[in-house]
């Protein structure tokens, strides 16, 4: 079982929509992730976020992405104005503090844009 | 900018022969690498790791080798099992960053 969970699974929307993906980890730790994955092609990287603050960012994630840990529990990541190419997997992962420690992802969030 | 390259689309391997998944990197910044399984509808799930400093690690059926002059990785998975049958993706870090950066994946199919 992930020790990330995402919410929803599956999200349909309108271009031009905002859409807001959800991330609960299950234990309390600073460095949050999202990654996405186009169908068929590679998982890249969005933007990092520790301590409340983004600590690194991708070219993909333009002034159209945001993240945010409103309640010190779930983890977002908001799109203002969705585009078709927005539409692939979107994946929340964590890891530990320090140390080697992989990064564990959850299921993911499939967004559509249509 | 493919810096992890995954060259075999596919793999094909009978049960309990050796599957070896392949991974080529061009930035010897990279100073970790790690291996995840894929299943449809999933995320992506952590097999192993290794160190740029190591050659080799290995966990229960599953070995991963690291040759930094050729930089080139590999992962063995002795005995194949149906199980194992997923996409496998490897991935570096970059010694000045945390992020992940994923090569193109290889889909491996175990059959009996």
């Amino acid at each position: 079982e992930p020790e990330v969970t995402q919410t929803p699974s599956h999200q349909v929307t309108q271009m031009g929509q905002e859409v807001i993906l959800r991330c609960v980890p299950i234990s309390n730790h600073l460095y949050f992730y999202w990654y996405r994955q186009i169908l068929g092609q590679k998982v890249e990287f969005l933007v990092s976020f520790y301590n409340n603050e983004i600590s690194e960012k991708s070219e993909i994630f333009d002034d159209q992405f945001s993240v945010e840990r409103p309640d010190g529990s779930n983890f977002t990541l908001k799109i203002r104005s969705t585009k078709l190419e927005d539409s692939a997997m979107y994946f929340c992962a964590r890891n530990r503090v320090g140390g080697d420690s992989p990064l564990h992802f959850g299921n993911g969030t499939r967004l559509t844009v249509t | 900018d493919q810096q992890v390259k995954q060259n075999s689309p596919s793999l094909s391997v009978q049960e309990g022969r050796i599957s070896i998944l392949n991974c080529d990197y061009t930035n010897s910044m990279f100073d970790y690498f790690l291996w995840y399984k894929k299943y449809p509808a999933e995320g992506p799930t952590f097999l192993i790791s290794i160190s740029s400093i190591k050659d080799k690690n290995e966990d229960g059926r599953f070995t991963v080798f690291l040759n930094k002059s050729a930089k080139h990785l590999s992962l063995h998975i002795v005995p194949s099992q149906p199980g194992d049958s997923a996409v496998y993706f490897c991935a570096a870090v970059p010694g000045d960053t945390d992020k992940l950066i994923f090569g193109t994946g290889t889909r491996l199919q175990v059959f009996p």
